[in-house]
């Protein structure tokens, strides 16, 4: 089993729609959840960092962590066409500097 | 903002040769980090380095690769002998103390022929 997994997409919604994107992770010990976002060819970009478990709003993204299921996920409201990219679920514990990233969700919002 | 600086952009090197990726990491960031993305796959952990010395290496970190902080604001990758697998992206990130969060780079993209 995987670490971190995460649905590769490609997954296409209508611009506005509400986007649900998700990870699965196998270790218990993971306490610090991150998400990215990833456009072609640059470096990832922080959008959403929480500890534990619990839900995270900033402004249209909220992040979920479930940790009793080991899932992630991250909801995007009103979704715009600039919000196309690949979304990476990355995630760490205590006495580890090393952070495991999923293999990213491409997304396309349509215009 | 500030942000994390990597040259070069890009670099193609022969097969076999040495290459040096360069990083300027966030000024009052302490730990540094290079991931590596093979195209088309995920991010992948290299090394992490603190306190001016390796903390932690995946196993891909293998004795081709070894970094370096030469001075007080660059951080470095080696790659000796590249061979065409190494072709990649590579990313370098920093962090501060007490914050378990990553920035990242634009990148180097290294391409071997």
């Amino acid at each position: 089993q995987k670490e971190v997994e995460q649905d590769p997409g490609p997954l296409s919604v209508p611009e506005g729609a509400i986007v649900s994107l998700n990870c699965t992770y196998s270790n218990s010990a993971f306490q610090y959840f991150m998400w990215y976002r990833q456009y072609s060819r640059k470096g990832p970009e922080l959008l959403m960092y929480t500890y534990s478990s619990g839900n995270k709003e900033d402004g249209r993204f909220t992040a979920q962590v479930d940790k009793s299921s080991k899932y992630i996920s991250l909801f995007i409201r009103d979704s715009q066409p600039s919000d196309s990219a690949t979304y990476l679920c990355a995630m760490s514990y205590s006495g580890t500097y090393k952070y495991i990233f999923g293999t990213g969700t491409r997304l396309k919002v349509l215009a | 903002e500030p942000e994390v600086t990597q040259t070069p952009s890009h670099q193609v090197t022969q097969m076999g040769q040495e290459v040096i990726l360069r990083c300027v990491p966030i000024s009052n960031h302490l730990y540094f980090y290079w991931y590596r993305q093979i195209l088309g796959q995920k991010v992948e952990f290299l090394v992490s380095f603190y306190n001016n010395e390796i903390s932690e290496k995946s196993e891909i970190f293998d004795d081709q690769f070894s970094v370096e902080r030469p001075d007080g604001s660059n951080f470095t990758l080696k790659i000796r002998s590249t061979k065409l697998e190494d072709s990649a992206m590579y990313f370098c990130a920093s962090m501060p103390s007490g914050a378990n969060v990553l920035t990242f780079g634009a990148g180097s993209r290294l391409t071997v022929l």
